[in-house]
């Protein structure tokens, strides 16, 4: 079974710049969750899916930031303009169903550098 | 909102001793489910073990046990017969109902593996 896909695994942009990552979850699983891990910290979740649906983003910086799930598939989060704060680990996670009892699955991750 | 707090940044063991990494979390509920994910140096988070709140038995996997005390709310990990590839950041994670299914991660241990 194929793992949870994530690109670039990473970049370095300029401030104010935009970037995109991409993410493929697990093929099946109706949830993709985002999180953003900043150096020395455990993961913090930004968004969460149900298929294509959002169903938390309230930890999500909306001026900023935005992620969408097309055909409750892939997903792309977006940084637009970036800021160097930013700087971090994105991971991307899926799992079987939307309940609190699922084991969720990682990807590799996209380390982010901002200048 | 819940906390999950891991007190020891780093710890090291040597090879084929026992080694426990510590979790305690706070929370008012009585149902959820506890967690800790391995990440490697570069390499994406991995599921290591869970443990649903209401079952008493502790979980184990192979040479991974936990000793969840949940009156304390304590959720700690040990290896047994430690190997090299032991060696990665651990993070203790909890969910429940509540949460929306998000995942409340501590701050990591780092886990050295000395020959």
């Amino acid at each position: 079974e194929a793992g949870v896909a994530q690109s670039p695994r990473y970049k370095i942009i300029e401030k104010r710049q935009s970037v995109a990552f991409w993410c493929n979850p697990i093929s099946g699983h109706a949830t993709l969750y985002w999180y953003q891990q900043i150096l020395g910290q455990g993961p913090k979740l930004l968004i969460q899916f149900q298929n294509n649906g959002v169903v938390d983003d309230s930890q999500l910086p909306k001026d900023r930031f935005s992620a969408e799930r097309l055909k409750g598939v892939d997903s792309t989060l977006k940084i637009q303009p970036a800021k160097l704060e930013d700087s971090a680990v994105y991971l991307c996670a899926s799992s079987l169903e939307f309940s609190f009892t699922d084991t969720q699955y990682f990807g590799p991750g996209t380390r982010l550098t901002v200048l | 909102a819940q906390t999950v707090t891991q007190s020891q940044p780093e710890m090291s063991v040597q090879e084929a001793e026992t080694v426990t990494l510590s979790c305690t979390y706070d929370t008012s509920e009585s149902d959820y489910y506890l967690f800790w994910y391995k990440q490697p140096p570069s390499r994406q988070m991995i599921l290591v073990i869970r443990q649903e709140a209401y079952k008493q038995q502790n979980a184990t996997e192979n040479r991974f046990s936990v000793n969840f005390q949940k009156a304390a709310k304590s959720f700690s990990l040990k290896i047994s017969d430690s190997q090299l590839g032991d060696a990665a950041m651990y993070f203790c994670a909890y969910s429940d109902s509540n949460t929306g299914n998000q995942f409340y991660f501590g701050t990591g241990t780092s886990l050295t593996v000395i020959p």
